[in-house]
């Protein structure tokens, strides 16, 4: 069974912090995806990836950073974090069906 | 961009009633995806349906590319069917996937 583990799974910061949100996949898959969701609104694509080293932007990149350190390893970064920035994250892989698989999430909270 | 629409957007049922989900898309896509998410917020595919009628256990989805729609109808629901479906096509030959709002499944015992 695919996996994607996100950490921490819950976080809550203040106005202007630093926080690493960070995800691993056992999958061997090539692309990896950060999303976030927001009552009102559908998932929201942030950053992707399809390799190491790789970084593609997404719909909602502003205010993120990302980086891709290994196949299985891909990181969120907001580095002066803000309100609107108060989600529910999720990190995903895909095959090369491209079906999802969702790590369990990640809540975070910017106060 | 991609526009996607899900009816309805909430749905309540009795334990054995089948429920009829729809997603309309606004542009041509050469797939889509339907997903759960469970009241607890995890998130699963459930079965990638670009074109055509494929099921998967009490699952069919039926997609009409050219009308640009698709289905999810589950039969004789479950109280553990209970959560979002979320449909997710993407935008014409790119790989990313566009989501609806989705449609919140309630099944009463």
């Amino acid at each position: 069974e695919a996996a994607v583990t996100q950490s921490p799974r819950n976080k809550v910061t203040v106005t202007g912090g630093n926080v690493t949100l960070s995800c691993r996949q056992t999958n061997s898959h090539n692309y990896m995806y950060w999303y976030r969701q927001d009552t009102g609104h559908g998932l929201r694509l942030i950053h992707y990836s399809y390799g190491a080293g790789n970084l593609q932007i997404g719909d909602v990149p502003d205010g993120y950073k990302a980086t891709r350190t290994t196949q299985e390893d891909f990181f969120l970064l907001l580095e002066l974090a803000s309100p609107s920035q108060t989600s529910l994250y999720f990190c995903a892989s895909s095959d090369s069906l491209n079906t999802l698989y969702f790590g369990a999430g990640t809540r975070l909270s910017v106060l | 961009g991609q526009q996607v629409q899900q009816s309805p957007s909430s749905l309540v049922l009795q334990e054995g009633e089948n429920a009829e989900l729809q997603c309309n898309f606004s542009s041509t896509a050469t797939q889509l995806q339907w997903f759960y998410q469970s009241p607890g917020g995890s998130l699963v595919s459930l079965l990638s349906n670009p074109s055509g009628t494929k099921h998967t256990g009490r699952l069919t989805s039926t997609t009409v590319t050219k009308e640009r729609r698709s289905s999810l109808h589950i039969s004789s629901s479950q109280t553990t069917d209970s959560g979002t479906y979320l449909c997710a096509p993407n935008v014409g030959d790119n790989s990313k996937l566009i989501w609806g709002l989705g449609t919140s499944l309630v099944v009463n015992p």
